[in-house]
């Protein structure tokens, strides 16, 4: 198994910018990354980093480091859209490991 | 666009009963995934599939088993149902591509 840490929760307000970080370990890294799940849904792809550095993707970027076995994503411009979970998952090999997410409320 | 399509939304069985749960994705992706999801555990892989007839256990296989006999579709199977597998019941396949999710099978275990 891989060890993946990221905070339960987080609060930040509409219009605001929010960085939520993961910190892993696992052998055979092969590329990280960031799923939005919204209540009762499927998670849903946002980025992914296999290089040290930053993604940016419009409003949603993604960041890694790979000595130091660290990720965050960052959003900006929050919308109340934004209210889901968000799952860092580091794949090793063929298979994915997703942390137990962050769940983040936008508030007006 | 990826299609994965699972085939039950909810399923309510009994303990001890014999319960399939069928993935079938429509990509032509060599890799097939079920996790199971619980409130404060998050996503946790049970078993995947990198090919036709290939199984990899996952973090958690124990009381479940897999089948893949044909490239588009990943079963799997609880051979005797018991209550702590009420869960939520996900299914994932890619290529060369992020993960993508089936909606989702909510099972409830009695």
């Amino acid at each position: 198994g891989q060890n993946i840490d990221q905070p339960t929760e987080m609060t930040a307000t509409e219009g605001a910018i929010v960085q939520i970080n993961c910190t892993y370990q696992t052998s055979g890294f092969n590329g990280l990354f960031w799923y939005q799940q919204h209540a009762g849904e499927a998670p849903t792809f946002l980025s992914y980093n296999v290089l040290d550095g930053l993604e940016e993707k419009g409003r949603f970027s993604s960041f890694l480091s790979r000595s130091k076995g660290y990720s965050y994503l960052l959003l900006k411009e929050l919308q109340m859209k934004d209210s889901a979970s968000y799952l860092c998952a580091p794949r090793s090999g063929y298979a994915l490991n997703f942390g137990k997410g962050t769940s983040l409320l936008v508030t007006p | 666009d990826v299609k994965v399509t699972q085939s039950s939304r909810y399923l309510v069985k009994r303990t001890g009963e014999k319960v399939f749960l069928e993935c079938v994705q429509d990509m032509d992706h060599e890799n097939m995934f079920w996790y199971r999801q619980d409130p404060g555990l998050g996503l946790r892989l049970i078993y995947f599939s990198y090919d036709v007839k290939m199984k990899e256990k996952g973090d958690i296989p124990e009381g479940y088993s897999v089948s893949r006999e044909k490239k588009e579709r990943f079963s799997l199977i609880l051979e005797s149902a018991s209550t702590n597998q009420t869960s939520m019941y996900l299914c994932a396949s890619t290529g060369n591509s992020p993960l993508h999710f089936g909606n989702g099978t909510r099972l409830t275990v009695t």
